[in-house]
């Protein structure tokens, strides 16, 4: 079974701060994705990362693909209110189920 | 990409009877899924959907408590049955896209 360490599971931010959420595991994945859900929401597609390596800009928001496709990180700058939500990463994919991470609750405060 | 609805979008309902949650996709798509969600946290697979065939549950998920229909390509169906206040929770469809999954807005259950 494959699975997928997220950390941290809570933060708590003044608007204008930067963070990291982090995505970590020890099986390789084909691709890993990135998800943001507001509440009463379903989760919503950020980015899919497929190349080891990878860098992919998003307005504020960086994601990054580990070289040994077994880890990534989403990177916010100068973070605001609207970016409060909860963050999912997920592996797998195309014909696998994919897994996912167990969420970051992000809360942007004016 | 793919457009979900689900209904109803919350509902409250009474220990021991069963509530059925709908699924509409605008495209006609292979495999669906069934997820729970406690809030803020993250989600837990139920069962895959294949059109056509008996759907696939994960450990711990029985169908005698959560059956499953599949009726065509675009539409599915899961019943919570004879529910109780552990049945509480966010139930969310979803369709596989092609490394990602696209998710409808979920449906808000509560059980007293």
């Amino acid at each position: 079974t494959q699975l997928l360490e997220q950390s941290p599971q809570f933060l708590s931010i003044q608007e204008g701060e930067n963070l990291t959420v982090y995505c970590n595991s020890s099986s390789v994945f084909s691709s890993l994705q990135w998800y943001r859900q507001e509440p009463g929401e379903g989760p919503v597609l950020l980015v899919t990362v497929v190349t080891g390596g990878e860098v992919k800009k998003l307005k504020r928001l960086t994601f990054q693909f580990g070289d040994a496709r077994k880890d990534s990180s989403l990177h916010i700058t100068a973070a605001q209110p609207g970016d409060t939500g909860l963050y999912l990463c997920a592996g797998g994919g195309g014909s696998y189920i994919p897994t996912f991470g167990r969420g970051t609750s992000l809360i942007v405060h004016p | 990409s793919a457009v979900i609805s689900q209904k109803p979008s919350r509902d409250i309902c009474q220990r021991g009877t069963s509530l059925t949650i709908q699924c509409q996709v605008d495209s006609q798509v292979t495999m669906m899924f069934w997820y729970r969600q406690q809030p803020g946290q993250s989600l837990t697979l139920i069962a895959t959907a294949n059109q056509g065939s008996e759907a696939t549950y994960e450990s711990g998920f029985v169908i005698d408590k959560f059956p499953i229909s599949r009726p065509n390509l675009t539409f599915s169906t899961l019943t919570v049955s004879n529910m109780s206040p552990e049945d509480s929770s966010i139930y969310l469809c979803s369709v596989q896209g092609y490394y990602e999954q696209y998710f409808g807005p979920g449906t808000r259950l509560t059980v007293t």
